[in-house]
């Protein structure tokens, strides 16, 4: 167990809806970040929080938002939803800033129909 | 520049012997190399991770190997297990980017008893 909860496990939705991913943290990490996992495209890097402020962005596009609370949980949200949306979100969390993500959750899988 | 290569794309083992799994990249300026292991229905976790001032780290049966001058690193398995049957992603990043991990495509490994 990694310790870091995503919910919910499977989210089955329709194109141009809007859908929000939660990630907890594990214990005491002050880092939160957010993958895309895809079969064409691999593990992708979206973004990441650190202590609920903006810390890198990757390949995160303009319908993707995500924020970190005070109590350190992070929401992806996902708007306009397409097909090409459809993969596993994972979040994965370290305790330093400028660190690397050593726990991963085991990941939110979207289908958008 | 910013990709990861890796091969094979899937790798059958028998149980006891070495399983090697090889990563090129291109982009001079990656100082961190890690290496995560990834079950069905699990996100990756952190296996080993490598910088580039060492050649070689091993821990337990797993060891990263480090050619700075081919940009080119590698995981063996050593007396790889059935247990140990899972994919496996190489990954890279520079100081620069934090958190923007840049993964290899995946290695599949089945290590047949």
């Amino acid at each position: 167990d990694s310790g870091v909860t995503q919910t919910p496990k499977h989210l089955i939705t329709a194109t141009g809806q809007r859908v929000t991913l939660r990630c907890s943290p594990r214990s005491g990490d002050l880092s939160v970040y957010w993958y895309q996992q895809s079969l064409d495209q691999g593990l992708q890097f979206l973004i990441q929080y650190y202590n609920g402020e903006e810390r890198a962005k990757g390949n995160i596009l303009e319908r993707f938002s995500a924020q970190q609370f005070p109590d350190l949980h992070s929401e992806l949200n996902l708007s306009s939803l397409e097909l090409g949306d459809s993969a596993l979100y994972f979040c994965a969390s370290s305790v330093d800033r400028d660190g690397q993500p050593q726990h991963f959750g085991d990941g939110t899988r979207l289908s958008i129909l | 520049q910013q990709q990861v290569k890796q091969s094979p794309q899937s790798l059958i083992v028998q149980k006891g012997g070495i399983s090697i799994i090889n990563c090129a990249y291109e982009n001079t300026a990656f100082d961190y190399f890690p290496w995560y292991q990834q079950f069905p229905g699990k996100g990756p976790a952190l296996l080993i991770a490598i910088r580039p001032d060492v050649s070689e780290k091993k821990e337990g049966r797993f060891t990263i190997s480090f050619n700075k001058s081919a940009k080119q690193f590698s995981l063996h398995i050593m007396d790889s297990q059935p247990g140990d049957s899972a994919t496996y992603f190489c990954a890279a990043s520079d100081s620069s980017n934090t958190g923007k991990l840049i993964f290899g495509q995946g290695t599949t490994l089945q290590v047949k008893p």
